[in-house]
C-alpha cells in the first residue's frame, strides 16, 4: 500500500539555519503531496502541497518540489525562526480519500 | 471559514467506560475525516463521510469504534468498552470536494487518557 518515509528527528537547528526535512513516498498512480505542521498542543496546519511531478509548493519561506524521478518532497527552508519549532508531517494523498503521513520529524530552533 | 470545532478538547475517562467526541466541520464542507494520532507518530486514517455517507473505514476502526453523520454536518465518535491503548488524540478533519484541489483542513484534537 501507499506510504511516507521521513528523516527520523529530532532535528536541532540555530535561528537563521538552512533546513531540509527529506520525504520519499511509494505509491501507485499519481498522488498529491503535502506538507502539515503541527504546533505543541494544536492540530495540523497545511504548510504546502503540490499535485503533479515538478510542481513547486510553496508557504511562508518553506519549499518542496514534487520528484517523481526521485519519489520524494523534500521540505527546505533558507533561514529558520524559533517559530518555526513544530513538528513537520509530510503526507500523500493517492487514489483513495485518506491522506498516508509520515511519523514526523521534531523540529527545534534556539535562539 | 470558522475552522474544524472539535468537542471536547481532552478527556480523562477510566476504562470500560464509554466517551463520544464531536467534530463540526467547516460549513460548506461535504466531506468528514477522523484520524487517530498516537504519540511520537503520524495520524493514521479512522473513516470517513461524504455528506451523511460513511463510505471508507479503516480496519482499524474497531466494532468498538462508531461513527456518524446524520444530517451531513456535524459527525460523533463515539469509543465504547474503552481500553487504555485506545488512548490517542482523535482528529477530525473536513473538505469540499467540489474545490479542485479538495484541501483537507484539520481542527484542534480531542485527547482521549484511559487510565
Amino acid at each position: 500500500g501507499d506510504s511516507v518515509t521521513q528523516m527520523e528527528g529530532p532535528v536541532t537547528l540555530s535561528e537563521e539555519a538552512f533546513l531540509t526535512i527529506n520525504c520519499t513516498y511509494t505509491a501507485t498512480g499519481y498522488p498529491s503531496l503535502f506538507w502539515y505542521v503541527q504546533y505543541p498542543g494544536e492540530g495540523l496546519q497545511l504548510l504546502l502541497k503540490a499535485t503533479k511531478a515538478d510542481d513547486k509548493g510553496s508557504n511562508k519561506g518553506f519549499e518542496a518540489t514534487y520528484r517523481k524521478e526521485t519519489t520524494s518532497f523534500h521540505l527546505e527552508k533558507g533561514s529558520v525562526q524559533v517559530s518555526d519549532s513544530a513538528v513537520y508531517f509530510c503526507a500523500l494523498k493517492g487514489g483513495s480519500e485518506k491522506l498516508v503521513f509520515g511519523k514526523g520529524t521534531k523540529l527545534t530552533v534556539n535562539p | 471559514d470558522t475552522g474544524v470545532s472539535q468537542n471536547p478538547r481532552h478527556k480523562i475517562t477510566k476504562r470500560g467506560q464509554n466517551v463520544t467526541f464531536r467534530c463540526d466541520p467547516i460549513s460548506e464542507h461535504n466531506r468528514l475525516y477522523w484520524y487517530r494520532q498516537t504519540l511520537g507518530q503520524g495520524p493514521e486514517f479512522l473513516t470517513y463521510f461524504q455528506n451523511e455517507a460513511q463510505l471508507e473505514k479503516s480496519r482499524l476502526l474497531s466494532d468498538r469504534f462508531s461513527a456518524e453523520r446524520p444530517k451531513g454536518s456535524f459527525s460523533t465518535l463515539e469509543i465504547q468498552r474503552t481500553e487504555q491503548g485506545d488512548s490517542a488524540m482523535y482528529l477530525c478533519a473536513s473538505s469540499n470536494r467540489d474545490r479542485v484541489l479538495n484541501t483537507i483542513y484539520f481542527g484542534e484534537g480531542s485527547w482521549l487518557t484511559v487510565v
